[in-house]
């Protein structure tokens, strides 16, 4: 079974300062997919980013950007320019994708509060 | 013009009543899931259905019972309802093809308060 760790649960940063968030994870698979949600206080859960394992380049989504380790299992979310909207809780998450379109398993989130 | 909808957005209710959360996809995905969201944030799998049919259930009890008419709707029914299934209910799709397969897209979701 895939687990998903994220090792810190809140996190802050100053406005315009730059935070990366920390994800690993455990799986035996060889094809799949890792994503960044993000959750505000609306509750909405917003894709940020996505990323198939067998690209090596990392994915970037304007400000948001991730280093994505293959070996180490790691996919951390780098958010640059950091602004007040940011704020939020950051959840990792994997998908299996071999045999299609499996559930995501979720990390527990790191909740990050953008301060001015 | 909401791709992944669900009704209603909050829900109160007593112990030991029926209630039902409706979800809608107008972008044409084949799966829908349901997660569920408990007071910790933590975000669990229920339900995935594949055109219509049932692939996963993650031993959910049997209270709760999944209905999909369309692929474009899966309903969630929950019987007899105890305090513990006070959590947010969230409705997702994805479509396994395309150059954003994989990718689940997901209801502004439902919480459920049981008093």
């Amino acid at each position: 079974a895939q687990t998903v760790t994220q090792s810190q649960p809140e996190m802050s940063v100053q406005e315009a300062e730059t935070v990366t968030l920390s994800c690993t994870y455990d799986t035996s698979e060889s094809n799949y997919y890792l994503f960044w949600y993000k959750q505000p206080p609306s509750r909405q859960m917003i894709l940020v980013i996505r990323q198939e394992a067998y690209k090596q380049q990392n994915a970037t989504e304007n400000r948001f950007s991730v280093n994505f380790q293959k070996a180490a299992k790691s996919f951390s979310l780098k958010i640059s320019d950091s602004q007040l909207g940011d704020t939020a809780m950051y959840f990792c998450a994997f998908g299996a994708g071999n045999s299609g379109n499996t559930p995501l398993v979720f990390g527990k989130g790191t909740r990050l509060s953008v301060i001015a | 013009d909401t791709a992944v909808s669900q009704t209603p957005k909050y829900l109160v209710t007593q112990m030991g009543n029926d209630k039902s959360i409706k979800c809608e996809q107008n972008l044409g995905h084949d799966t829908m899931y349901w997660y569920k969201q408990d007071s910790k944030k933590f975000l669990k799998i229920m339900f995935s259905y594949n055109n219509k049919e049932l692939i996963i259930n993650e031993t959910v009890p049997n209270r709760f019972s999944p209905k999909s008419p369309d692929k474009a709707h899966l309903n969630l029914h929950i019987n007899s309802l105890e305090l513990g299934d006070s959590a947010v209910y969230f409705c997702a799709s994805s479509q396994l093809t395309g150059p954003r397969g994989e990718t689940q897209y997901f209801g502004p979701g439902t919480r459920l308060l049981v008093l």
